[in-house]
């Protein structure tokens, strides 16, 4: 199973929004509403923000929001703030039920 | 609250197996799923396998099959994941999460164990 794709880096200004894509196949990302975003600051555990493509769980801010179309998933980041600075991994569940993590992203708040 | 408390961080010879344990509280353990996930430094995350605390199923990522064992112990409420014939690029820090279905995200998350191998 390859790893899914993701940008390495991206940037935004705060008060900015950026979009993060998530490139699969037919088999992980386009089979399912199965897809996961994870924000990771840097010597912290992964930190669950969207799942099932589009849902928030609790506590996460509504500047997180999710889509997908086809096998491209993405992760839109509104109203940009500092702390969003982090590492994001999107994760798809496969068809032979297990799961596919991407590379992640960079997000950088200049 | 829900935890998942790693155990500590390990240093292993080439060849060597560890074993390494994830103890969960604050919820019912047979409930949920729990995943092994691991992050070489500078690297993203990889995912290993799960299991079923409730009936100690468990489906292994491709790459580690006929290496990695999960089992879990419902007395104690902790789960264990022994990788064996380690190699110089297994050092990484391992996780394990939980979720409430094999298809959901991982809610929950241990605070990771560091794994050097070294000779």
């Amino acid at each position: 199973q390859s790893a899914l794709t993701q940008p390495a880096s991206v940037s935004g200004s705060p008060g900015q929004s950026i979009t993060i894509s998530c490139t699969g196949t037919s088999t992980d990302v386009g089979s399912y509403n199965l897809v996961s975003w994870y924000q990771q600051h840097p010597g912290k555990a992964p930190k669950l923000m969207i799942y099932d493509v589009t849902n928030r769980p609790s506590g996460v801010s509504d500047r997180f929001s999710g889509s997908k179309s086809g096998n491209t998933a993405s992760l839109t980041i509104s109203g940009l703030q500092a702390e969003d600075e982090a590492e994001y991994y999107c994760s798809s569940y496969t068809r032979s039920d297990t799961w596919v993590f991407g590379g992640g992203t960079r997000l950088s708040v200049l | 609250q829900v935890q998942l408390v790693q155990s500590g961080a390990e240093v292993k010879k080439p060849g060597a197996s560890v074993n390494l344990s994830c103890k969960a509280s604050g919820y019912t353990f047979t409930r949920f799923y729990v995943h092994w996930v691991r992050q070489a430094p500078g690297q993203g995350l990889e995912w290993m396998g799960i299991i079923n605390p409730s009936n100690n199923s468990t489906t292994y990522a491709q790459k580690f099959q006929g290496r990695v064992t999960m089992t879990r112990d419902t007395s104690t409420t902790t789960v264990y994941m022994e990788l064996s014939s380690l190699r110089f690029e297994d050092t990484a820090v391992y996780y394990c999460a939980r979720s409430f279905l094999a298809s959901d995200g991982f809610d929950f998350w241990g605070q990771g164990t560091m794994v050097t191998v070294s000779s």
